[in-house]
C-alpha cells in the first residue's frame, strides 16, 4: 500500500458543484500538504498543517478549505468548482523534526477537471 | 517574494549524453534545497542541499549548491531512457511556521531517446 493515499484519482465535475478531494497516509508525520500543479508553473502549495490543530493558508488559498480529521488525514474541499480549478493536486506529508521536515513525500495525485 | 527558476524548460538529448539542469533561487530564510523527479505520477524525491560546494551524488545523479549565486545544478551523466521526467528545483524556508514550506520551480521536462 501507498505510504500517502488520495481519492478520488480522477474527478470531472461542473461549475458550481462541491467536490472533496481526501488524502490519507501511514507515514506517521505530523506535517500535510495540499498542493495543485498546472502545466509550466510547478507545484503552488494551497494550504498546510503541523499538526491536528493546526491548519494555515497557502499562495493560493482562495477558493479552497481544508479539515484535519486526524494525524493520517487531511481534506481538501472546493465549495463551489470553478473550471479555473481544473488541475492536478497533490496531498504531501513530512517530518516534523530536523532536516527531514524538507522531505516531501507525496501522494499519487487527484487529476480534477471542472467543466 | 519568493522566486525560483529553471533552465531550460525542456531538453531532448539522446542515451548516453551527459546534461545539466540549472536552478536559481531567490528565497527568504534560506535552508536548504531540494530536487524531485516526477515521472507520470507523484514527484520523487532526488537530493537535498544545506551547503555550498559539497557534491551530492546518487549513481549517475549529481547535484551542487552555490548559496552565494544563488544556484543549484543537476547533472546527468550516461542518460537513459528511464531517465525522462520532469524535474523539479525546490529551495526551503528556515525556522518557524515556514519550516518545511518549498518553492517549486516550474521544472525541467527531459526527454531521453533511444
Amino acid at each position: 500500500d501507498a505510504d500517502v493515499t488520495q481519492t478520488p484519482r480522477n474527478r470531472i465535475t461542473k461549475t458550481g458543484k462541491r467536490i472533496m478531494l481526501e488524502c490519507s497516509q501511514t507515514k506517521g508525520h505530523d506535517r500535510m500538504y495540499w498542493y495543485r500543479q498546472d502545466p509550466g508553473l510547478g507545484l503552488r502549495l494551497i494550504y498546510y498543517s503541523f499538526d491536528v490543530k493546526d491548519i494555515n493558508k497557502g499562495e493560493i488559498s482562495d477558493g479552497y478549505s481544508v479539515s484535519r480529521q486526524a494525524q493520517a488525514k487531511f481534506s481538501l474541499s472546493l465549495e463551489s468548482a470553478i473550471p479555473n480549478q481544473t488541475a492536478l493536486y497533490f496531498c504531501a506529508t513530512s517530518d516534523s523534526t530536523g532536516v527531514g521536515a524538507n522531505v516531501l513525500t507525496f501522494g499519487a495525485g487527484s487529476r480534477l477537471t471542472v467543466l | 517574494e519568493d522566486k525560483v527558476v529553471q533552465s531550460p524548460l525542456s531538453l531532448v538529448v539522446h542515451e548516453g549524453d551527459t546534461v545539466t539542469l540549472n536552478c536559481s533561487y531567490e528565497v527568504t530564510n534560506f535552508r536548504s534545497l531540494l530536487w524531485y523527479k516526477q515521472e507520470k505520477k507523484a514527484p520523487t524525491f532526488l537530493f537535498m542541499l544545506t551547503s555550498s560546494g559539497i557534491e551530492k551524488k546518487s549513481g549517475r545523479l549529481s547535484s551542487i549548491l552555490d548559496k552565494k549565486e544563488l544556484f543549484s545544478i543537476l547533472n546527468i551523466t550516461a542518460t537513459q531512457t528511464g531517465d525522462s521526467a520532469v524535474y523539479l528545483c525546490a529551495p526551503a524556508n528556515a525556522g518557524g511556521t515556514s519550516y518545511g514550506k518549498l518553492t517549486f520551480g516550474q521544472g525541467t521536462i527531459l526527454t531521453v531517446h533511444p
